[in-house]
């Protein structure tokens, strides 16, 4: 399996543009997980949904900030407008299941900048 | 709010020695989950020990739970560089989330 597929790898866009995130999780994988990774803040869990259908989103910062997961093999995280603050790299995650006994397996991240 | 902090923040130490990272969280637990990152990479998961485990082995690496003090260890022995990494704990609570803390940086030095 390719594993967990993220693109952009790197994106670099001026503040108030619309950012658009994409990831493809394992085949077969049930659960998928978006997070945050900044140095002051950490690794920040945003959403994630079981089956396609959003679980938990409290995790969002805040209303410009959506997810979509529209079939089992594609989810979107969107920011719009987009601020420098939101410069960070963003990592999507899958599992197989809702199990407390799941290993997440990571994307590579998207790392982005927002000038 | 974070639920698993690791401490140290960071830990230097030669190739060959043991390193040690602990864990602390604050509510109940299903499991705890511990993984690692490489600079520049996405996170790989190490090791899960379940609430009613008290240690558990992989290889060169050692966990351990006390979930009366709400506590894990993760300890690496006869360290290599290429351990060098970001270390995380992920308690993950009934409600399947795993929130991670802010990692040790780990820095073998050949």
């Amino acid at each position: 399996d390719a594993g967990v597929i993220q693109s952009p790898r790197h994106e670099v866009t001026e503040m108030g543009q619309e950012v658009t995130l994409r990831c493809k999780p394992i085949s077969g994988h049930n659960s998928l997980f978006w997070y945050r990774q900044t140095m002051m803040r950490g690794l920040e869990l945003l959403i994630y949904f079981n089956n396609n259908v959003p679980i938990d989103d409290s995790g969002m910062p805040e209303d410009r900030f959506s997810a979509k997961m529209p079939n089992a093999s594609f989810s979107t995280l969107k920011i719009q407008p987009s601020e420098p603050r939101d410069s960070a790299v963003y990592f999507c995650a899958s599992s197989p299941g809702v199990s407390f006994a799941d290993t997440q397996y990571f994307g590579p991240g998207t790392r982005l900048t927002v000038l | 709010s974070q639920q698993g902090e690791e401490d140290p923040q960071a830990l230097s130490i030669q190739e060959g020695e043991n390193a040690t990272m602990n864990c602390s969280y604050k509510t109940s637990i299903n499991n705890l989950q511990w993984y690692r990152q490489n600079s520049g990479r996405g996170l790989v998961h190490l090791i899960l020990i379940r609430s009613n485990e008290r240690e558990k082995h992989s290889g060169r690496l050692r966990v351990t739970l006390d979930t009366s003090k709400k506590s894990s260890s993760l300890l690496i022995t006869a360290s290599r560089a290429a351990d060098t990494a970001s270390y995380f704990c992920g308690p993950m609570d009934s409600s399947y989330k795993l929130i991670f803390g802010s990692g040790t940086r780990l820095l073998v030095r050949p």
